[in-house]
């Protein structure tokens, strides 16, 4: 069974640090990209970070480039989301993703139970 | 780009609902779309990929499809159960935008 559990979330000042973890496992970790979504109560997800399978490639949503960095350890199954200078408006629940290639599009399959940060 | 829904439709059980999602410019032939379904207190699962693919374990009273004619995309549930009561999603992608998600519609079953 693929598992995706998130951890390392909680109260941070603003203009604070923190960095979350996600461990995986069910699956061949090494061949999947990997991505952070978040979502504020009410609200649409909206995607954060990606990273592909071997971490070479990584993409961000505009806005939060130079305050997020993803990156991966496939020897520990783990994927990592690094943000700084944070802000309130970045409150909200993180989820770590897998990605899935389809014939075309590419699509989240399996999403943790995500992760709370709230920035004060 | 942006992706619009409407914020809520409700339906009794046994009938038929369909969630709309209007793109706000370029075609919405030129990129897939992809539905999620949340339950309350769960996280979103995929329920239909690629417009109108099902992945395996969702049932066929959910379908997908587009329309040219209103740049939109739509989800259609059929037999609607207590089950499908949840936030449903639809996401699509350009060059420069790889994961763009509406703002979700509340499916009701009364």
């Amino acid at each position: 069974e693929v598992q995706l559990v998130e951890s390392g979330g909680g109260l941070v000042q603003r203009g604070g640090s923190l960095t979350l973890s996600c461990s995986a496992s069910g699956f061949n970790f090494d061949i999947f990209p990997m991505n952070w979504v978040r979502q504020t109560p009410g609200k649409g997800p909206e995607w954060v970070a990606s990273i592909s399978h071997s971490g070479s490639d990584t993409h961000y949503e505009d806005s939060l480039k130079g305050r997020f960095t993803i990156s991966r350890d496939n020897a520990r199954s783990s994927v990592y989301l690094q943000m700084n200078n944070l802000r309130e408006e970045d409150t909200s629940v993180y989820f770590c993703v897998r990605s899935i290639v389809a014939t075309a599009a590419v699509y989240f399959d399996h999403w943790g139970q995500g992760a709370l940060v709230t920035v004060s | 780009f942006t992706l619009t829904q409407p914020h809520s439709v409700s339906e009794s059980p046994g009938k038929t609902v369909t969630i709309s999602c209007t793109r706000s410019s370029g075609s919405i032939a030129s990129t897939y779309v992809q539905w999620y379904q949340q339950r309350p207190g769960y996280s979103p699962k995929i329920v239909i990929f690629e417009d109108d693919q099902r992945p395996s374990g969702v049932p066929d009273r959910f379908s997908g499809s587009i329309d040219t004619s209103s740049n939109s995309a739509s989800l259609t549930i059929s037999g609607l159960r207590t089950e499908d009561e949840a936030d449903y999603y639809c996401q699509s992608y350009d060059s420069t935008n790889p994961y763009v998600f509406g703002g979700g519609t509340k499916v009701t079953v009364l």
